[in-house]
């Protein structure tokens, strides 16, 4: 199958700092990428859709200016969390579709504000 | 809006048990997939099924896709302390195809 990398794996950082998490498709070059976010024992909660060469969509209630995200290139994503505070931690998944829309996803990346 | 209910939420047999776990909707999909979660990582793809009534077999977990396409389940036989963790039935949004619906997941837990 597809592999996605992401980076940092684990990440902690003070109140008040950003925090630029990469997401990359390692073997095929992904139009769309999907950054996701996940609560302990809790299904994923889908942030924003990133198309490369464009904006990102979205989802409603996520706020775009604190949660920035780039997709310059058909095989990277970032997505970074500016301004973190405690309530921002969590665990960040991204994923990247396949042309048969399944979708690969990365490892994770857990983040801990202090 | 369409949801995908699963059920058991949670399970927890000891090894060699059978179980079955349920995706349920009301809005009939393109297609399914099941994804495994462990702790710490990411999700990863188990199945797709595409064709109503539809049965894939991976070693001892056994997927079904209903004929209206509106419902899989998922069946594990022999459950072993490997298969812990926590599974996702997935399909692709009304909106959009490449964005994924998830259900709640349903955590499981095998003793040994």
């Amino acid at each position: 199958g597809a592999v996605v990398s992401q980076h940092p794996s684990w990440v902690i950082c003070k109140s008040g700092t950003s925090v630029k998490i990469e997401c990359r498709s390692l073997d095929f070059q992904a139009t769309t990428m999907f950054w996701y976010r996940q609560f302990p024992k809790q299904s994923l909660m889908l942030m924003a859709t990133s198309n490369e060469g464009s904006k990102a969509t979205y989802e409603q209630g996520v706020e775009k200016d604190k949660f920035l995200i780039n997709h310059a290139s058909l095989t990277l994503s970032t997505l970074t969390v500016t301004s973190a505070h405690p309530e921002d931690s969590s665990f960040y998944i991204c994923s990247a579709s396949s042309f048969l829309n399944e979708q690969f996803f990365g490892p994770g990346t857990r983040l801990t504000v202090l | 809006t369409q949801l995908l209910e699963q059920s058991p939420q949670f399970l927890s047999i000891q090894e060699g048990e059978n179980l079955t776990v349920y995706c349920n909707s009301s809005s009939v999909f393109s297609s399914l997939q099941w994804y495994r979660q462990e702790p710490g990582e990411g999700p990863v793809l188990l199945v797709t099924v595409v064709t109503g009534g539809e049965v894939k077999k991976l070693k001892r977990l056994t997927f079904q896709f209903g004929d209206a396409r509106k419902d899989s389940s998922l069946h594990i036989t022999a459950a072993q302390p490997g298969d812990t963790g926590l599974y996702l039935c997935a399909a692709p949004a009304e909106t959009s195809g490449s964005r994924l619906t998830f259900g709640e997941g349903t955590q499981l837990t095998v003793n040994p």
